[in-house]
């Protein structure tokens, strides 16, 4: 079956910028999670959704970070007014359930901000 | 506060080594999960096992092998007679039930298995 996908794979804005980055999860998967993932460092979490939800947010650095679900599958990470620090791969992971099921992760989207 | 530390940073063995990697973890939670993820050089994130804190049983999975230790907090890993595919980065992660649904992930050990 079709695991996580997770578009555009690379993404290249300006400063300043609004960017969307888009995640398919494994169909049925009512978890899904962002990460953010910087060169050398494990990925780090931004937000978690069960079902349309956000269960925990906790993890978006600032209100420029903002995600979406709104029919319980496919999720949209919004970004305003990227910065340079921005830049990163942000990686999408979906489960079946929340609590101790395996995350399947997708192959991530790569951001760069000039 | 929960974390996750991976002292190796990267380790470099020949082909047919056995290879250990350390993952000592930080909760106060009584219930946890803890993870180990490969992510070979395409990048995608690979999920390897699962333990949860009332399990100390160590797993062996053909040449894989985990070693959970509740007493020095450590679930470490075991890869035995390693092979050039094996060259990766590994990632142990914490996941408790409380204070949210973070998965907290170590930095990484990056493995190199030369021919």
């Amino acid at each position: 079956g079709a695991g996580v996908s997770q578009t555009p794979s690379n993404k290249v804005t300006e400063k300043g910028k609004y960017v969307e980055l888009r995640c398919d999860p494994i169909s049925g998967h009512t978890a899904l999670y962002w990460y953010r993932q910087s060169l050398g460092q494990g990925p780090e979490f931004l937000i978690y959704f069960q079902g349309t939800g956000a269960a925990d947010d906790s993890g978006l650095p600032n209100d420029r970070f903002f995600a979406v679900r709104p029919e319980g599958s496919v999720s949209t990470l919004k970004i305003q007014r990227t910065e340079r620090g921005d830049s990163a791969v942000y990686l999408c992971a979906s489960s079946f359930a929340g609590g101790s099921y395996e995350q399947f992760f997708g192959p991530g989207t790569r951001l760069t901000v000039l | 506060a929960q974390k996750v530390t991976q002292a190796q940073t990267e380790i470099s063995v020949v082909e047919k080594e056995d290879v250990t990697l350390d993952c000592v973890y930080e909760t106060r939670d009584t219930t946890y999960y803890l993870f180990w993820y490969k992510q070979p050089p395409s990048g995608e994130l690979v999920f390897l096992i699962r333990r949860n804190s009332f399990d100390e049983q160590n797993e062996i999975s053909g040449r894989y092998s985990w070693n959970f230790q509740k007493s020095t907090s450590s679930f470490n890993f075991t890869i035995t007679a390693s092979q050039v595919v094996d060259s990766a980065v590994y990632f142990c992660a914490l996941r408790v039930n409380t204070g949210g649904f973070k998965t907290i992930f170590g930095a990484g050990t990056r493995l190199f298995v030369k021919a």
